[in-house]
């Protein structure tokens, strides 16, 4: 069974800061992933995904993703948050051989961006 | 385009009580799913469904939950009767193909359900 753990669950971060948020992966074949966003208040929102070619993935609003087969790793990142990228993160992570594949997602963290 | 419509956005309901959750998802989207969402963790799969046929709900509590989703378009989740522990974020979403790998979950705004 597929597994995703983020190790922060709550970041707390001054605005320019960059921004890294961790999150590993427990499947042995070939996966898809995803980092969704959540903002107070609304929905669950994706941020980017990861298929297949170049692992540095690029999504909206300035963030990035690298995808590193060695380590299971699928970090998030982004060089300068803005007090707008407050937010739950979650990263998911999906097997990419058949159609019964479940989307597995980890248990989010907390962004905050202070002023 | 629109997006995944859910309603109720909030439910209140004393145990033992009878709630139904609604969803419409994208347009064109065949597969939708139903997932709990409890404070502090990422959403869970309850079902899953591709187009009427319900494909995977392994992580359904049969006792007490039921879905629907009778013309392949929207669906209904019912819990009957409500345990304290419901109380959640129930999210729908739903996706273009057949949820496999590469198909990507597009999520409604969820219902939170509190029960007293």
């Amino acid at each position: 069974a597929q597994s995703v753990s983020q190790h922060n669950h709550h970041v707390i971060l001054s605005e320019a800061a960059s921004l890294e948020l961790g999150c590993n992966y427990s499947y042995g074949g070939t996966v898809n992933l995803f980092w969704y966003v959540q903002y107070p208040g609304q929905h669950l929102q994706l941020l980017l995904k990861y298929f297949s070619g170049d692992p540095l993935v690029k999504g909206i609003k300035g963030f990035e993703a690298e995808f590193i087969k060695s380590k299971f790793s699928f970090n998030l990142r982004k060089p300068s948050v803005q007090w707008s990228d407050t937010a739950e993160y979650f990263c998911a992570v999906k097997s990419r051989v058949g159609t019964a594949s479940k989307l597995t997602f980890g248990t989010g963290t907390r962004l905050q961006v202070t002023l | 385009e629109a997006g995944v419509v859910q309603s109720p956005r909030y439910k209140i309901i004393e145990k033992k009580q009878p709630v139904a959750f609604w969803c419409n998802p994208i347009s064109g989207h065949n597969t939708l799913y139903w997932y709990l969402q409890n404070l502090g963790q990422g959403p869970e799969l309850l079902i899953r469904y591709e187009n009427e046929e319900a494909v995977d709900d392994s992580q359904l509590p049969k006792d007490r939950f039921s879905a629907e989703r009778l013309k392949g378009v929207d669906s209904t989740l019912k819990i009957q009767p409500a345990e304290l522990g419901d109380s959640a974020v129930y999210l729908c979403a739903s996706s273009l193909g057949a949820g496999g790998g590469t198909d990507t979950q597009y999520f409604g705004p969820g219902t939170r359900l509190t029960v007293l």
